[in-house]
């Protein structure tokens, strides 16, 4: 059984710009979270997809914004990108909602110049 | 919210020694996983374990929810343990972490 996959691992763009990132999960998996790590405030959750829904948001601004697909994969976009962006950014699968197990892709490290 | 705390921060091994790592929530859980960070970033699962103990070749766990915490022992630890050991508990179906225990193994 395939884990979650991220893409793509590793992005640099410059400041202003917009990056699109996408995961996709374990298949049967229908919840889909996705979180973002850097070395100040360790992993903060940013937002959570039931069902091609937003369920749930984390404390971020607008430029952060997510969808989901019929077929859970689902993908998250920052726009006009700041060098505080600069982050791990990880995708965690779980079959549902809730108390169930989360698994993560490796991440998509993304630089911000 | 909930907060999350690890402990020790940082640990410096030798090969073969045991480590107990601590994980403390202030309040009651229906979830907590255990995750080791590998070099490349990735969150390997270790753990499932909202209460009871479990056991996994060389690690094992146990949540102790009533008390609010949980342990993760590490025996015989090998230079491939080292990296970022995160407990995480759910909140609102969300993830949330604890700063981590940096473990450090030397051969």
């Amino acid at each position: 059984k395939a884990g979650v996959t991220q893409t793509p691992r590793y992005l640099i763009k410059t400041r202003g710009q917009q990056v699109t990132l996408s995961c996709s999960p374990i298949s049967g998996h229908r919840s889909v979270s996705w979180y973002q790590q850097t070395p100040g405030q360790g992993l903060q959750f940013l937002f959570e997809y039931f069902s091609e829904t937003q369920r749930n948001k984390g404390n971020f601004p607008g430029r952060f914004s997510g969808r989901q697909f019929s077929n859970s994969r689902s993908e998250m976009n920052v726009s006009t990108l700041e060098l505080g962006d600069s982050a791990l950014y990880l995708c965690a699968s779980s079959l549902n909602r809730g108390v169930t197990e989360a698994f993560f892709g490796q991440g998509t490290r993304l630089t911000v110049v | 919210g909930i907060q999350v705390e690890q402990s020790p921060p940082d640990l410096i091994l030798q090969e073969g020694a045991n480590s107990t790592l601590r994980c403390n929530f202030s309040d009651s859980v229906n979830n907590l996983q255990w995750f080791h960070q590998n070099p490349w970033g990735q969150l390997i699962n270790l753990f499932y374990i909202p209460s009871g103990t479990k056991q996994n070749g060389r690690l094992s766990a146990t949540t102790v929810a009533t008390e609010r915490y949980s342990l993760l022992y590490i025996s015989s630890s090998q230079t491939t343990d080292s990296g970022v050991y995160f407990c995480a508990v759910v909140q609102g179906n969300k993830l949330v972490f604890g700063a981590g225990t940096i473990l450090r193994v030397k051969s």
